[in-house]
């Protein structure tokens, strides 16, 4: 069974930084994996979808990273801004399967 | 706009009762899921349906049941069978079991 973990749990930065979110995920044939942004009480954003056969996938400031054989994968956000703070989730997807989601990273930015 | 629509955005629920949760979509997406979402927990998998007129238990069914009838909505009810209802319950869609999926706003459900 498919199992996702994010670490770290929580990160406090400040403005400016360059930073990097991490999702392991314990079965490596996924048929994709998509990360997304939750603000307090709201929906989720879809911010990149990767595919199993790609090794990367880039959306302004955010680049996301997938390494299959190690169960891994980094979402990388550039000059972080105070309009990043939020609660960032990954979701794995294996052949016929639906998503399995980590419990997630949040994250606050200090002006 | 195009988008998913899930309504209302907080419902209270007495002991007893069974309440319908909304969800509307008009991206003409095929695939349609219903998560429910637990302080520090990640989401969990309710029910979803690929196509209309058919849908699937997800890994906590158990209380809940859905309707598919028509292709931009799929409503869950919250039945006096599931113990602990009180959580935020997330629709989203896709155009196809493995593509790209897309969230509604939520709804947050309390027992009262």
């Amino acid at each position: 069974k498919q199992e996702v973990t994010q670490i770290p749990a929580a990160l406090s930065v400040p403005e400016g930084e360059n930073l990097v979110l991490n999702c392991s995920f314990t079965d490596s044939a996924i048929y994709n994996l998509q990360w997304f942004r939750q603000d307090p009480g709201k929906g989720l954003t879809s911010l990149l979808l990767i595919q199993s056969s790609q090794r990367e996938q880039t959306s302004g400031r955010l680049n996301a990273s997938l390494d299959k054989s190690s169960g891994r994968s980094t979402l990388y956000i550039a000059a972080s801004q105070p309009g990043d703070s939020a609660t960032y989730l990954c979701a794995v997807r294996n052949y016929g399967q639906n998503f399995v989601f980590g419990p997630g990273t949040r994250l606050s930015v200090l002006p | 706009d195009g988008g998913i629509t899930q309504s209302p955005k907080y419902l209270f629920r007495k002991e007893g009762q069974n309440v319908t949760l909304s969800c509307e979509q008009n991206l003409n997406h095929d695939a349609m899921y219903w998560y429910r979402q637990d302080p520090g927990q990640g989401l969990r998998l309710i029910y979803y349906s690929q196509i209309v007129n058919d849908f699937q238990k997800g890994d906590i069914a158990e209380g809940y049941s859905v309707s598919r009838e028509k292709k931009e909505s799929f409503p869950l009810t919250v039945t006096s069978a599931q113990k602990n209802p009180t959580a935020f319950y997330l629709c989203a869609s896709s155009i196809g079991g493995a593509a790209e999926a897309f969230f509604g706003q939520g709804t947050r459900l309390t027992v009262v």
